[in-house]
């Protein structure tokens, strides 16, 4: 079974430009989370969606936003990007079947913002 | 609010025992949960622990006390392989969202 695969692995945009990072979700699995790290903040997270429906959302500012598919891969949009969004955000899916209790992480997306 | 605390550092040598402690602040509470990620890869999921007790998985146990909000993991036999950082983290109710400590770093030394 493939594991959790995140697109791109690196990216580096300027300043006020936006940025889209993909998740493709282990099959099966409705649940993708998101969660940006940051040597200073650690893992924080962004939101997360089953079955199209975002159902929690972090304490992150309007500029970040997602989304889910039918086909549960899932998207995340920054726009209006900050030097401060630089950060490594990691994609996790999980499956009801272990009650969510376990996280299935990708390898992350390393955003760069100069 | 919701708040965990760990170490942020420890060393200990090849072979020994190490326990990393973690303790919680949260109004709703479904279980505590650990991941390990070393350095440039992605946190992968080492043990879940929802009622009171110990947990165990060949070389890691994960302990948990509801009463004390407080839970540890433990490295047995600790082999070098085992530097990385550990995160605990507590799940809520109604999401699979994961609320995660800042991490302790734990360096294995010969």
């Amino acid at each position: 079974k493939a594991g959790v695969t995140q697109t791109p692995r690196y990216l580096i945009k300027t300043r006020g430009q936006q940025v889209t990072l993909s998740c493709s979700p282990i099959s099966g699995h409705r649940s993708v989370s998101w969660y940006q790290q940051t040597p200073g903040q650690g893992l924080q997270f962004l939101f997360e969606y089953f079955s199209e429906t975002q159902r929690n959302k972090g304490n992150f500012p309007g500029r970040f936003s997602g989304r889910q598919f039918s086909n549960s891969r899932s998207e995340m949009n920054v726009s209006t990007l900050e030097l401060g969004d630089s950060a490594l955000y990691l994609c996790a899916s999980s499956t009801p079947d272990r009650g969510g209790t376990e996280a299935f992480f990708g390898q992350g997306t390393r955003l760069t913002v100069v | 609010g919701q708040s965990l605390e760990q170490p942020s550092e420890v060393t200990a040598v090849e072979g020994a025992i190490v326990q990393i402690n973690c303790t919680y602040q949260t109004s709703g509470f479904y279980g505590l949960s650990w991941y390990q990620q070393h350095d440039g890869g992605a946190p992968t999921f080492l043990s879940y622990n929802a009622l009171d007790g110990l947990e165990e998985t060949g070389r890691f146990s994960s302990f948990l006390s509801r009463s004390d909000s407080y839970g540890y993991l433990l490295l047995q036999e600790l082999q070098m392989k085992d530097s990385a950082s550990y995160f605990c983290a507590f799940s809520g109710a109604g999401s699979y969202q994961l609320t995660f400590g800042k991490g302790t770093k734990l360096s294995v030394i010969p």
